[in-house]
C-alpha cells in the first residue's frame, strides 16, 4: 500500500529558528513529490520536486528530494511568525491520486 | 480572479440529512478533487473526476456521492449512510487529466460541516 510518512506530527520553535521538516514514502511508481502549507484553510502549493528536479529553493523555504533514501526535507530559515502552519507532503505515484502525509504542525512564537 | 470556491464555510446538519457541498472552479481544470481533513489524519480523498460526466471512487467514498454535470462544477454530497460525516473537506482541482502526468492541485478555502 502505498504511503507517505511525515515527521515531525508538531514543533514549536522561536523566531528566528532553522526548522527542517520531513517526509518519507512508500509508493510503487513515484513520479513526483509536493509541498503545501495550510494556514487555516485552503493548503497552498509551495514546491514540486521530480526526479529532474530534486531541489527547489524560494526565500527562505528550500526543499531536497533524496530518491535513493525515499524522502524529502523543507528547511526554513529564519522562522517568522507567519510560518506557523501544518505542512503537507504529497506524493503522486502515477495514477491520477496524490497521497498526502499526516502533516506537520509548526508553531513560531515571536 | 482564478480560483476555486466552496460554500458554505460552515454547516451544521442533523444526523440522518443529507447534505451537499459546493466546489466551483473558473481555472479552466479538466481535475477535480475531493478530500477530507480530520485531525492527526492529514488528507484522505473521497472522490475524483477526471472530466465531465465521469468520476471514480476515492479510499473514503462509502457514504458520499458526487456529480460532474459541468466541468466547473463538483458538489459533494454526504448522505445519511456517512456513519461519521463531521469534519473539514476540501475541493481541489488540476490541469491535466492525463495519467501519470503531476501537476500541483489548487484548493479552495473548505467546508467544515458539523453533524450532531
Amino acid at each position: 500500500e502505498d504511503k507517505v510518512v511525515q515527521s515531525p506530527l508538531s514543533l514549536v520553535v522561536h523566531e528566528g529558528d532553522t526548522v527542517t521538516l520531513n517526509c518519507s514514502y512508500e509508493v510503487t511508481n513515484f513520479r513526483s513529490l509536493l509541498w503545501y502549507k495550510q494556514e487555516k484553510k485552503a493548503p497552498t502549493f509551495l514546491f514540486m520536486l521530480t526526479s529532474s528536479g530534486i531541489e527547489k529553493k524560494s526565500g527562505r523555504l528550500s526543499s531536497i528530494l533524496d530518491k535513493k533514501e525515499l524522502s524529502s526535507i523543507l528547511n526554513i530559515t529564519a522562522t517568522q511568525t507567519g510560518d506557523s502552519a501544518i505542512y503537507l507532503c504529497a506524493v503522486f505515484p502515477g495514477t491520477y491520486k496524490y497521497i498526502f502525509g499526516t502533516g506537520t504542525r509548526l508553531k513560531v512564537l515571536a | 480572479d482564478g480560483g476555486i470556491t466552496q460554500s458554505p464555510k460552515y454547516l451544521f446538519r442533523k444526523e440522518g440529512q443529507n447534505v451537499t457541498l459546493s466546489c466551483e472552479q473558473n481555472l479552466n481544470h479538466d481535475a477535480m478533487y475531493w478530500y477530507r481533513q480530520d485531525p492527526g489524519q492529514g488528507l484522505r480523498l473521497i472522490y475524483y473526476s477526471q472530466i465531465v460526466n465521469d468520476f471514480q471512487k476515492g479510499d473514503i467514498a462509502e457514504g458520499y456521492s458526487v456529480s460532474r454535470e459541468k466541468k466547473e462544477s463538483f458538489p459533494l454530497t454526504v448522505t445519511s449512510a456517512q456513519k461519521n460525516p463531521t469534519a473539514f473537506y476540501l475541493c481541489a482541482s488540476s490541469i491535466s487529466r492525463l495519467a501519470g502526468v503531476p501537476y500541483e492541485q489548487y484548493f479552495g478555502p473548505g467546508t467544515r460541516l458539523t453533524v450532531t
